[in-house]
């Protein structure tokens, strides 16, 4: 199946920094969602984007989807605490199905 | 509460045993997927339906897991002779075609013992 490289695995952060994590895909793909999953919970749809080059925003959150369309960035300024979890991106060329990077864990200290 | 809704929350069984997750869509979706879910990796795709026609099936459903939708409204996954590699979440997710995007229930997590 598809390979989604999500970047990084993992970080630290103090409150109130920006955040920036990214997913690379070895194929093109049509669509870009990204979400966030809390421990035992479905994941939460945050932002979706539908076109290469297009940026959207979503509160503090900001999206873009790469012009390649292979990648998408998410960026989330000024963290707070309930900003923890972890972070997926998911893509699909045809809506049939959606191919899910592996997560950023987000820790964001006080 | 009009989001998609999944029972059990939680599921034990013993190898060998059957067990059947429900999923109720968000009413206005015609599209349903399943997905599994393993600790510290993001959900792999296992099947979708468009209304009550199951398209699309991943090869990592074998022979022992079958899904259906029999009014193009709720979904069944069913697990026949559980393992212990079945113990993972179970996701559901619910979307209308043409707005491309997708919303996840709270999942069901099986452990099998």
């Amino acid at each position: 199946g598809q390979q989604l490289n999500q970047s990084p695995q993992s970080m630290f952060i103090q409150e109130g920094e920006d955040v920036s994590m990214n997913c690379t895909s070895s194929s093109i793909f049509n669509t870009w969602l990204w979400y966030k999953q809390d421990p035992g919970e479905g994941p939460v749809l945050l932002i979706a984007l539908y076109k290469a080059g297009e940026l959207t925003s979503n509160g503090r959150l900001t999206a873009q989807f790469g012009i390649t369309r292979k990648d998408s960035f998410l960026n989330i300024s000024a963290s707070i605490p309930s900003d923890v979890g972890i972070y997926f991106c998911a893509g699909s060329y045809n809506f049939n199905k959606f191919y899910f990077g592996s997560g950023t864990k987000l820790n964001v200290k006080p | 509460d009009t989001g998609v809704s999944q029972n059990p929350r939680h599921k034990i069984t013993k190898r060998g045993q059957n067990v059947t997750f429900r999923c109720d869509p968000i009413s206005e979706h015609n599209r349903l997927y399943w997905y599994r879910q393993t600790l510290g990796q993001g959900p792999e795709f296992l099947t979708y339906f468009q209304n009550e026609a199951q398209l699309e099936k991943s090869r990592l459903l074998s022979d022992r897991f079958s899904a259906e939708r029999p009014k193009g409204s709720f979904s069944t996954l069913e697990i026949q002779r559980t393992e212990q590699g079945d113990s993972a979440m179970y996701l559901c997710a619910s979307g209308q075609w043409g707005e491309e995007t997708q919303y996840f229930g709270p999942g069901t997590r099986l452990l099998v013992l």
